[in-house]
């Protein structure tokens, strides 16, 4: 089965704390992507960042980074010197391909809620 | 970003009164997915579709039907809506291969009293 759980409902940090959002997910499949999502206040979702299952590198971009590990099943997302922009509510999703799938579907955690406190 | 728009992007109606919102998109994706947001719950798939008069049903179809006779357009439809499918329903779609992302429309906030 497929799954993706994010076991963090709400935290809430002061600026300019650093916080980690964890996320931890279940596959069967050898080949599969992970990915972020940013929801702000204003409703919209925003893809943030892709990771296939063959690339363990972390990533950094400006005060994001990711650390993929898949010996934890585990794909976090760390914030740096966090901002009052960065509030949002964050979605970590899992995608999968297998043959008897013909929807090539997206499986999401439940998300955390971010409040950065100025 | 991927061009989605979903109409209506608010609507007020009665509950039994059929209710049809539409997702449009411009980025020939072949894949398309109707969701609905709920506290608590996150994003909830209603259903999705893998090509023109290609649908499957998600966890929560029970109430929603969907269309797609075109690639660009994906409707769902409340054949008699109900007080429990007041939400906020997303439409998105990605292109083929499992690396790709979904992309989001803004969003159909949908009250029914």
């Amino acid at each position: 089965a497929q799954k993706v759980t994010q076991a963090q409902t709400e935290i809430s940090v002061v600026e300019k704390e650093d916080v980690t959002l964890d996320c931890v997910y279940e596959t069967r499949d050898t080949t599969y992507y992970l990915f972020w999502y940013k929801q702000p206040p204003s409703g919209e979702l925003v893809f943030l960042i892709r990771r296939n299952s063959f690339d363990e590198q972390n990533e950094i971009s400006g005060r994001y980074s990711w650390n993929f590990q898949k010996s934890t099943s585990s794909f976090n997302f760390t914030i740096t010197a966090s901002q009052v922009v960065d509030s949002a509510v964050y979605f970590c999703a899992l995608s999968g391909f297998s043959a008897m799938n013909t929807g090539n579907q997206f499986y999401f955690g439940t998300g955390t809620s971010l409040t950065v406190i100025p | 970003d991927a061009g989605i728009t979903q109409s209506p992007r608010h609507k007020v109606t009665e509950t039994g009164t059929p209710v049809t919102l539409r997702c449009h998109q411009t980025e020939n994706h072949r894949y398309m997915y109707w969701y609905r947001q709920d506290p608590g719950h996150g994003l909830r798939l209603i259903h999705y579709s893998y090509g023109v008069k290609d649908t499957d049903k998600g966890e929560v179809s029970d109430g929603y039907s969907v269309s797609r006779s075109k690639t660009e357009d994906f409707l769902l439809t409340l054949e008699s809506a109900t007080s429990s499918q007041t939400s906020v329903y997303f439409c998105a779609s990605r292109g083929s291969g499992g690396d790709q992302p979904q992309h989001f429309g803004d969003g159909t906030r949908l009250s029914i009293l």
